[in-house]
């Protein structure tokens, strides 16, 4: 069975660019999450989609991120303008409904 | 609220030894908890999960870990250290009842000295 796939593996921008990070969750798998980790730290829940729907957004910071999910399947994670702040790995993952999550390789940015 | 507290931030043992990686939490629900481990520059791989059935749980690799409901502890445990276990080892508790939203702790940084 095929893993969670997230490109790009590595970003470095100067800040105040954009930037945008794909994954494709295993199939099958109806939740999708996108978490921040910084470095040193513990992985951080940005944002949780179910099929299409976003069931929570609540530490997303919504005036530079976006992310959608579109035909509950693939979903992309945008920060318009990057900030210093914004340097870290950012992790995709899937599961089933209320099931363990399983997490892709992340793609660690670095904003200059 | 849930919350999860990983007591060492860095762990040390020698190849061969004993593994005991340290977790406690905190849950209004009936928890479940897992055991996460990332080699550097790799995703986060499970290693065990708990939920509500048998309080020891047995994991990949030759970990363990036993649910402690009295101590709100739920420790990792490995009876011998190989060198391949050197990674960062995160404790995740989450809830049966809402969205089934992870929360991690800090993390533990686990050395194997030859």
């Amino acid at each position: 069975e095929a893993g969670v796939a997230q490109s790009p593996r590595y970003k470095i921008i100067e800040k105040r660019q954009s930037v945008a990070f794909w994954c494709n969750p295993i199939s099958g798998h109806a939740t999708l999450y996108w978490y921040q980790q910084i470095l040193g730290q513990g992985p951080k829940l940005l944002i949780q989609f179910q099929n299409n729907g976003v069931v929570d957004d609540s530490q997303l910071p919504k005036d530079r991120f976006s992310a959608e999910r579109l035909k509950g399947v693939d979903s992309t994670l945008k920060i318009q303008p990057a900030k210093l702040e914004d340097s870290a790995v950012y992790l995709c993952a899937s599961s089933l409904v209320r099931d363990e999550q399983y997490f892709g390789p992340g793609t660690r940015l670095t904003v200059t | 609220a849930q919350s999860v507290t990983q007591l060492d931030s860095h762990v040390s043992v020698s190849e061969g030894t004993p593994v005991l990686l340290r977790c406690n939490y905190s849950s209004s629900y009936s928890p479940s908890l897992f055991w996460y481990v990332q080699h550097p520059n790799k995703g986060l791989q499970l290693l065990l999960k708990y939920t509500s059935a048998a309080t020891l749980v047995k994991g990949i690799n030759g970990f363990e870990a036993e649910f402690k409901k009295s101590e709100t502890s739920f420790h990792l445990t490995k009876p011998s250290a190989h060198m391949s276990d050197a990674a960062e080892y995160f404790c995740v508790v989450s809830d049966l009842e809402g969205t089934y939203k992870y929360i991690f702790g800090t993390g533990t940084r686990l050395k194997v000295l030859a």
